[in-house]
């Protein structure tokens, strides 16, 4: 099974800031990368796909880059709504495997 | 409105058995993979198992044998058959549909509010 590493676990930061989070693969996932917001007590929601895609709805200031089995989630200003953990997934190589999580905490 | 609801979930005994329920609306049940997706109390996300467009299914190991995913296109309605339950299977269950069908898989754009299996 491909394993996916995110760091942080978690985070604290402010209204405004840049805020980045990672995620390894344990083997190349060819850019079949996900990026998942969930809010306590809620489902998940896409945010981005094939890495770097946006999905429909989703605000500019989420974006992702990255290859091979390195990535990025990157929020250029971070928003009230924006707290909440992310889970980034690879959809390679089944069985499909989700990272540990990253919350994203107010300081 | 594209929309997937689960049901089916409730408090059961270790070793028993259960099926879940999502009924989709706005798209057919058939026409994307679909999905299951499950997250134990304060814990991440875990698949569980896909069906594809054509039928084809797949497992997570720690389910394999014991789950069984199907539909019913005229219902179009998505099923999780679940037996031999065990406590570590107490988690809330999602739904959810692949953007595609596009190999060699796609992100899950669209996702049931979940439905809570305690396996007690």
């Amino acid at each position: 099974d491909i394993q996916m590493t995110q760091s942080p676990s978690s985070l604290s930061a402010s209204v405004g800031d840049r805020v980045t989070i990672t995620c390894r693969a344990s083997q190349g996932i060819v850019n079949f990368l996900a990026w998942y917001q969930q809010r306590p007590g809620k489902a998940p929601r896409l945010l981005l796909y094939t890495t770097s895609r946006l999905e429909s709805g989703v605000p500019s200031r989420f974006s992702g880059s990255g290859s091979g089995t390195d990535y990025t989630l990157t929020i250029s200003s971070l928003q009230p709504e924006d707290f909440a953990t992310y889970y980034c997934q690879q959809y390679y190589i089944t069985p499909w495997t989700f990272g540990q999580g990253t919350k994203v905490e107010i300081k | 409105e594209v929309q997937l609801v689960e049901s089916g979930g409730g408090l059961i005994h270790p070793g028993g058995s259960l099926r879940l329920s999502c009924a989709a609306s706005g798209f057919a049940v058939n026409s994307n993979y679909m999905n299951w997706v499950r997250q134990a109390p304060g814990m991440g996300l875990e698949w569980v198992s896909v069906i594809y467009s054509g039928g084809d299914t797949y497992y997570a190991d720690s389910v394999k044998g014991r789950f069984s995913i199907s539909r019913d296109n005229s219902k179009n309605t998505l099923y999780l058959q679940m037996k031999s339950l065990r406590a570590e299977d107490t988690a809330v269950y999602y739904c959810a549909r692949a953007l595609s069908n596009g190999w060699p898989g796609d992100a899950f754009d669209i996702w049931g509010q979940g439905t809570v299996v305690t396996v007690s």
